[in-house]
């Protein structure tokens, strides 16, 4: 299997452009959760699906931020409009069942100035 | 809060040496602890999860102990290699599949 894969890898934008973030999980997962690195604050979790279902998305940042999981094999993180502080890398995992190993994708490093 | 903390934040050995990255965690209702690998630029790479009923996990020549009332792990690295270098994370899953992290320890292996 490919692993989980995402898209762009690199993203520049300006303050106040939208900002779409793509990730395809490993066939057969049947969760995907959205996480967010920073300097800062390190790792933080922004999102979760189950079964394409959102379970808990307590850590999206504000309203600016939205997520979506049409199928199991495709989701979406828009920021919209994007402020410097979005800065980060995103990344996406999945994994097959509950509380079992997160399989990481290789993140999207975003920019926004 | 879950809050998971991991001491040192940075730690440099030479080659062939011993060593152990310690975690910390405040709640100890947890479903399982993970160790994660992160290179420079990349993903992270799950090295070993223990469930919560579980004390170690090995895995070639990584070793994970949990002890889950103390709220503590370690990753015991033996005979560390210069390939051993990236930064390693640690995170607990409570009752909700979501994954806590530590800020990690940047390991430098020096040849």
């Amino acid at each position: 299997d490919a692993g989980v894969i995402q898209s762009p890898r690199h993203e520049v934008t300006e303050m106040g452009q939208e900002v779409t973030l793509r990730c395809k999980p490993i066939s057969g997962h049947n969760s995907l959760f959205w996480y967010r690195q920073t300097m800062m604050r390190g790792l933080e979790l922004l999102i979760y699906f189950n079964n394409n279902v959102p379970i808990d998305d307590s850590g999206m940042p504000e309203d600016r931020f939205s997520a979506k999981m049409p199928n199991a094999s495709f989701s979406t993180l828009k920021i919209q409009p994007s402020e410097p502080r979005d800065s980060a890398v995103y990344f996406c995992a999945s994994s097959f069942g509950n509380f079992e190993t997160q399989y990481f994708g290789p993140g999207t490093r975003l920019l926004v100035l | 809060k879950q809050e998971v903390t991991q001491i040192p934040a940075a730690l440099s050995v030479p080659e062939g040496e011993n060593l152990v990255l310690n975690c910390s965690f405040t709640d100890s209702a947890i479903y399982n602890l993970q160790w994660f690998r992160q290179d420079p630029g990349k993903g992270l790479t799950s090295l070993l999860l223990i469930q919560s009923s579980q004390r170690e996990q090995t895995s070639g020549r990584l070793n994970a102990s949990l002890d889950k009332s103390s709220g503590r792990s370690t990753l015991y690295i033996a005979a560390s290699q210069p390939g051993d270098s990236a930064t390693y994370l640690c995170a607990v899953e409570g009752g909700s599949e979501k994954l806590v992290f530590g800020k990690g320890t940047k390991l430098t292996v020096n040849p």
